[in-house]
Parts: C-alpha cells; structure tokens; sequence
C-alpha cells in the first residue's frame, strides 16, 4: 500500500504558485516524506524530502505539518516544463527496507 | 557523472522465452532497486540490494523472476518463460546509502513487450 492519498490531478497558471497536497495520516513517527515526479515516459526524479521540519531547494518547498499527518509540495513559479505526474512517498523506515511506494499520484497540468 | 544506465531500452520477447535486464547504477552507490512500472501506474517495487545482498525481494510477482548483483555494482533481473502480464516498464534505481534520508535516482527504464 502506498499510505499515501493525492488528488489525481491539478490545474496550475503558468508563473503561478503550484501547491499539492498529500495525506499521510498513517504516517509514523520516523518516516520521511519524499517527492518525485514523472515526466512523460522518463524515469520519476528526485525533487525533495522532508521528516519533520519544512524544506526547500531550489525546485520547491516542502511544508509538513506539525501532525505530520499531511504535507504540501510548493512549486513557487509553476512553468510549462513543470507539467508531469508528481509522487507523495512515505518511506518505511531504514530497518523494514526501503522500498518507495509510488501510489498514482497527480497529475499537474500547467497552463499558459 | 553518469546516471544509472539500462539495458536494453526495449525489448520484444515471445512469450515463454527468458529475458535478462540490466541495470548499471551510479558508481558508489550502495543500494540499487528494482520497480516495474504499468501505463498511467506508479513504479511497483520489485526488490532491492545492498552491495551484493539482496535485501527485500517481496515485490517480486512471482518465481518466474530473480534478481541478482553479484559484485555489488550491476544487477541483472531476469524473468523466465515470460508472459504477456509481464510487459511493462522495467526501472532501475540506485542510492548512495540505503539508511534515512536518502534520495533514489532512476535510469531510463527498459520497456518490455512480451508478443
């Protein structure tokens, strides 16, 4: 199971702030929060992860809330090239393995 | 430096034969992964290894499909007398550890298609 819940698809204005959010009400007190995205056919890549505190590179922000039980990817200035499938991912932690479950994720279209 | 690398990039099988995918990781890293991946479908784990050992191999669908790193760099997963159930995209990945906040970067897939 993917432990995770995302809407199945988002619209965003080009130039405009994109904010997607993931439920991860089951999470557990030493898992992390990873983001990916998928672009047409190629392979996911690495945006960013977070375990308690918020994050921010210089592709996006991560916000978790105190709870833990939900978060949210900022993309700050949504562009065209950002339009692609993007993944909430719960980690287990280290000891269990470490395999990502993907889900189905969102589909973000950006629009100009 | 160069990303995680797979090979081929397509494959056409018949159905009934064996086929072998490899999968060259990033020099270093510890830990390569195994995902398949259907259409409009996250990647499914497969299995994973560390170094040389393979640590988790639950989400392989069956004992048609064996995975296998035998120096610790590439890895081979290799499924047997394959099935039309068993086209998919077939992704690679590899990480510089296996513990905590580690990232995972995937190579460009092999795509089977098994007629």
């Amino acid at each position: 199971d993917a432990k995770t819940t995302q809407p199945p698809s988002m619209d965003c204005a080009e130039g405009r702030a994109a904010n997607l959010p993931c439920n991860h009400s089951t999470i557990s007190g030493n898992e992390y929060v990873y983001w990916y995205r998928q672009i047409h056919s190629q392979g996911p890549q690495y945006i960013i992860h977070g375990l308690k505190n918020n994050e921010t590179n210089e592709m996006a922000s991560l916000i978790i809330t105190e709870d833990r039980k939900s978060s949210t990817l900022i993309l700050p200035h949504a562009t065209l090239r950002d339009t692609a499938v993007y993944y909430c991912i719960v980690r287990p932690p280290s000891n269990t393995g470490n395999q990502f479950y993907f889900g189905t994720g969102t589909s973000l279209t950006v629009i100009p | 430096g160069a990303g995680v690398s797979q090979s081929p990039r397509y494959k056409v099988t018949k159905r009934g034969q064996d086929v072998a995918l490899r999968c060259d990781p990033i020099s270093g890293h510890v830990s390569l992964y195994w995902y398949r991946q259907a259409l409009g479908q996250g990647p499914e784990f497969l299995t994973y290894f560390n170094y040389e050992a393979q640590q988790d191999k639950s989400g392989l669908p069956n004992d048609r499909f064996s995975a296998e790193r035998p120096e610790g760099s590439i890895s081979t997963l290799t499924i047997q007398r394959t099935e039309q159930r068993d086209s998919a995209m077939y992704r690679c990945a590899s990480s510089l550890e296996s513990s905590g906040g580690y990232e995972q970067y995937f190579g460009p897939g092999t795509r089977l298609t098994v007629t």
